[in-house]
């Protein structure tokens, strides 16, 4: 399958403090990357559909002047989680999409843990 | 309702076992289907699509019934190393993918 990559993997921060993370498609140009959260014993929840050269789509609860998503290029999204607080403590994912249309599959990064002390 | 739904099991079985999963879902509108394998504090693995025909991949047998609205996932032979999460997938059609919460599999020796 398609390889993505997530940097970090694990991060410690203060509250307050400002986190980026980096998604990367490793072999394929991805024009639609998507980042999702996952709390401990949850599912998955997506957060927002990242478009190459547009603004990424946030899923309804989720604050796009906290999570601010860049997806300046085919291979690279980011996400920076601002005024971090220890809520926002969680395991986030991104994924890329791998096809068009109904038949598409996508591929996940390693996720990156994210504790706020 | 919720939009998938799974048994989060834990669903405990010896080596050799046969164990099935099934998943529902809530929108009938629904395209595709996916079965993805957690392993613990890592990400989703795709483990394979579900097509209307049913398909199957070595020991893992998909199947789709789209008048109930439900998949199935079916483990012949179980490994310990099949001990997982199996997190069941779909597309609703938004271009946006469902996940359940996963049925938890163990495989004991």
């Amino acid at each position: 399958g398609a390889v993505v990559s997530q940097h970090p993997s694990r991060v410690i921060c203060k509250s307050g403090t400002s986190v980026k993370i980096e998604c990367r498609s490793l072999d394929f140009q991805a024009t639609t990357m998507f980042w999702y959260r996952q709390f401990p014993k949850q599912s998955l929840m997506l957060m927002a559909t990242s478009n190459e050269g547009s603004k990424a789509t946030y899923e309804q609860g989720v604050e796009k002047d906290k999570f601010l998503i860049n997806h300046a290029s085919l291979t690279l999204s980011t996400l920076t989680v601002t005024s971090a607080h220890p809520e926002d403590s969680s395991f986030y994912i991104c994924s890329a999409r791998v096809g068009q249309g109904a038949g598409y599959e996508q591929y996940f990064g390693p996720g990156t843990r994210l504790t706020v002390t | 309702r919720k939009e998938v739904e799974q048994d989060p099991g834990p669903f405990n079985v010896p080596e050799g076992a046969t164990v099935a999963f099934n998943c529902t879902y809530s929108n009938s509108a629904s395209q595709s289907f996916f079965w993805y394998r957690q392993d613990c504090r890592k990400e989703p693995k795709l483990l394979m699509s579900v097509y209307s025909s049913g398909n199957e991949d070595g020991r893992f047998t998909a199947q789709l019934n789209r008048a109930s609205q439900y998949i199935s996932l079916l483990i012949r032979d179980s490994k310990l190393s099949d001990s997982a999460t199996y997190l069941c997938v779909v597309n609703t059609g938004f271009q946006k993918l469902v996940f359940g919460t996963g049925t938890r599999l163990l495989v004991s020796p």
